[in-house]
């Protein structure tokens, strides 16, 4: 069991420019959460997936947000024309099916200039 | 009202005391309740899971859980410098899949 694992982890860029973060779940882990943090607060639920359909977007921050996970296992979270406000940790995590506790992966920074 | 709240600390507390730590949340029909642990510039690491009324004890962690009172706690003994981080409370939302956290409660143990 090597854990979540996200990539990059940190990642900076422009305004207006696409970024795509990967997150790769534990294995055998059906279900999977994106989540965001800025400084000072609490993790933010963005998606979540269970297997590969995409059960609850509409917490998604903007249409400009966008995640797959093509095949069951691994995801990646988009974001179109970046904004300073992007700015914060972007957080997955992955669950079984059978139980409701969720683990997180490291991370991925974004900076945007 | 937010639904998982938090005093946001710092708290401080002498190396070998016990800290408190205390969470209260407005889903009254909420079932699952965690407490994260988050250093400075890493990601959440899951302490402790809580389901029922009572205490719930984990070497030197013991969570406390009274769903009358909505109120969930999180007690460290022997506390260690080591100890200091960023402590979380999550709650699930009535969706049953995403995590309600709280701000954290920053913790800072003094040798």
């Amino acid at each position: 069991d090597t854990g979540v694992s996200q990539d990059p982890r940190h990642k900076i860029t422009k305004r207006g420019q696409n970024v795509t973060f990967r997150c790769d779940p534990i294995s055998e882990h059906n279900r999977l959460y994106w989540y965001r943090q800025t400084l000072g607060q609490g993790p933010e639920f963005l998606t979540y997936f269970q297997n590969e359909a995409q059960l609850e977007k509409s917490r998604l921050l903007s249409d400009r947000f966008s995640a797959e996970r093509p095949k069951g296992s691994f995801s990646t979270l988009e974001i179109q024309r970046t904004e300073q406000g992007d700015s914060a940790m972007y957080l997955c995590a992955s669950s079984l099916d059978t139980t409701d506790t969720q683990y997180f992966g490291p991370g991925t920074r974004l900076t945007v200039l | 009202q937010k639904e998982v709240e938090q005093n946001s600390g710092p708290l401080s507390v002498p190396e070998g005391a016990i800290a408190s730590l205390n969470c209260t949340y407005s889903d009254r029909g909420s079932q699952s309740f965690f407490w994260y642990r988050q250093y400075s510039g890493k990601s959440p690491e899951l302490i402790m899971s809580i389901y029922s009324n009572g205490d719930k004890e984990d070497g030197r962690f013991t969570a406390q859980l009274n769903k009358a009172s909505q109120y969930v706690s999180l007690l460290i003994r022997d506390s260690q410098p080591s100890d200091s981080a960023t402590y979380l409370c999550a709650v699930y939302s009535n969706s049953g899949y995403a995590l309600n956290f709280g701000k954290g409660t920053s913790l800072l143990v003094t040798p």
